[in-house]
């Protein structure tokens, strides 16, 4: 079965960078995209970015642009999303998410199990 | 930006009602629209893809219908399981964009 696991909870100081993984496993890593999503305590969703996990093409939003960067590693089939010059408002639950095809418009079907990054000095 | 509201954004409702959640976008996503469901502490599980087919495993009585601008997220008789935080979301245009969500709470 499909599987994302990410990495742990995370407390981060203003300014400093933060780095999430995210390992897949129970398909080939390289024919769907993954997307990082996060979510503000209490709050909904915000798109960040996806990377095409087979040639490593990515897309950002506009409003993190620049301080976000998608990479992965196929050998290890793992994404990795990090979050540079970090505030109070970056806090929040971070998933990673595969959607439920491989092509075209596709929602959201498997999703990590969350990160939590704390920002606070 | 394709915007998403959501409404109402927050519903009581008593097991066995029919309930229904409505989400409006800002211009025509033809019928790229999703439904989730989040309780709390967990990850979203999707309901329904493309407006209105319900995704594997998931119960029948949960529906989806619409098109353009307007869509409806319908649970035909509500269940204990079903408590929980509804949300939309557009996949055709980036940003990829999600409404602000419906709380289904216990009347």
């Amino acid at each position: 079965q499909v599987q994302l696991v990410q990495s742990g909870a995370e407390v981060k100081k203003p300014g400093a960078s933060v780095k999430v993984s995210c390992r897949a496993s129970g398909y080939i890593f390289t024919n769907y995209h993954l997307h990082w999503v996060r979510q503000a305590p209490g709050q909904t969703f915000e798109w960040m970015a996806w990377i095409n996990t087979g040639n490593g093409d990515t897309k950002y939003s506009e409003k993190l642009q620049g301080r976000v960067t998608i990479t992965r590693d196929t050998s290890a089939t793992t994404a990795y999303m990090e979050l540079s010059s970090l505030r109070s408002e970056d806090t929040a639950v971070y998933y990673c998410v595969r959607g439920h095809a491989s092509g075209g418009y596709y929602a959201f079907q498997h999703w990590g199990q969350g990160t939590l990054v704390t920002v606070s000095s | 930006d394709v915007q998403m509201t959501q409404s109402p954004s927050t519903l009581s409702a008593s097991v066995g009602d029919r309930v229904t959640i409505t989400c409006r976008a800002s211009q025509s996503i033809s019928s790229w629209l999703a439904w989730y469901q989040q309780k709390p502490g967990k990850a979203p599980n999707l309901l329904i893809y493309k407006a209105s087919s319900l995704q594997s495993g998931v119960p029948s009585r949960f529906s989806g219908s619409g098109s353009g601008t307007e869509f409806t997220l319908t649970i035909s008789s509500l269940q204990p399981d079903d408590f929980a935080t509804y949300y939309c979301q557009q996949y055709t245009n980036y940003p990829l964009t999600f409404g602000g969500g419906t709380k289904v709470e216990i009347k």
